[in-house]
């Protein structure tokens, strides 16, 4: 699997956004870059996924791009709610079994208020 | 909105008790897998299951057994609790064969055995 690299925490307004990045500049063709992230004593939550295209659901976006070596991961309006670490994975989606999720250090994302 | 639900946010239990961890996911998801999450080991797989009565091993599976009867529900059972397997619990559950990684979690049972 790709390696990633986060920043191990960053700080960011309640309401701005929140723009975590990730670089992956090993990922392979087949790769997709999936997102999670844990609030603290709850269990992890997937956020959301990409191959290359942008992608956006109703808790973030995904900008991968155009090399796919790194990508951005956006909250659009923080809250206090986000304060979370946030994982970036970069795993073959598609393996014809099963895949366990494993996490990396991630991004602790304090929202200040 | 896809849920999973875990039977015990906290659990107190004595060395040597049998302990059950209940798991339902209302989804009908196939895969249905059983973590456990220490600090600094991150998450690890103890097992998985595919399909009713299906079951895997994970990473490590020593002091565990699982039974899954009904395909909503997976059921992780310690038969003799010991000190070292005091930790957060989590469940998991995916569809079957794409999207394998796209796992959503319970809220996590934190066994302490005394």
């Amino acid at each position: 699997d790709a390696k990633t690299t986060q920043p191990p925490s960053m700080d960011c307004a309640e309401g701005r956004a929140a723009n975590l990045p990730c670089n992956h500049s090993t990922i392979s063709g087949n790769e997709y870059v999936y997102w999670y992230r844990q609030i603290h004593s709850q269990g992890p939550q997937y956020i959301i996924h990409g191959l290359k295209n942008n992608e956006t659901n109703e808790m973030a976006s995904l900008i991968i791009t155009e090399d796919r070596k790194s990508s951005t991961l956006i909250l659009p309006h923080a809250t206090l709610r986000d304060t979370a670490v946030y994982y970036c994975i970069v795993r073959v989606a598609h393996s014809g079994g099963y895949q366990k999720v494993t996490f990396g250090i991630g991004t602790k994302l304090q929202v200040i208020p | 909105d896809v849920k999973v639900t875990q039977s015990s946010r906290y659990l107190v239990k004595r060395t040597g008790e049998k302990v059950f961890l209940e798991c339902v996911q209302d989804m009908d998801h196939e895969n249905m897998f059983w973590y456990r999450q220490d600090p600094g080991l991150g998450l690890r797989l103890i097992y998985f299951s595919y399909d009713v009565k299906m079951k895997e091993k994970g990473d490590i599976p020593e002091g565990y057994s699982v039974s899954r009867e009904k395909k909503e529900r997976f059921s992780l059972i310690l038969e003799s609790a010991s000190t070292n397997q005091t930790s957060m619990y989590l469940c998991a559950s995916t569809r079957r064969p794409d999207r394998s990684y796209e796992q959503y979690f319970g809220p996590g049972t934190r066994l302490t055995v005394t």
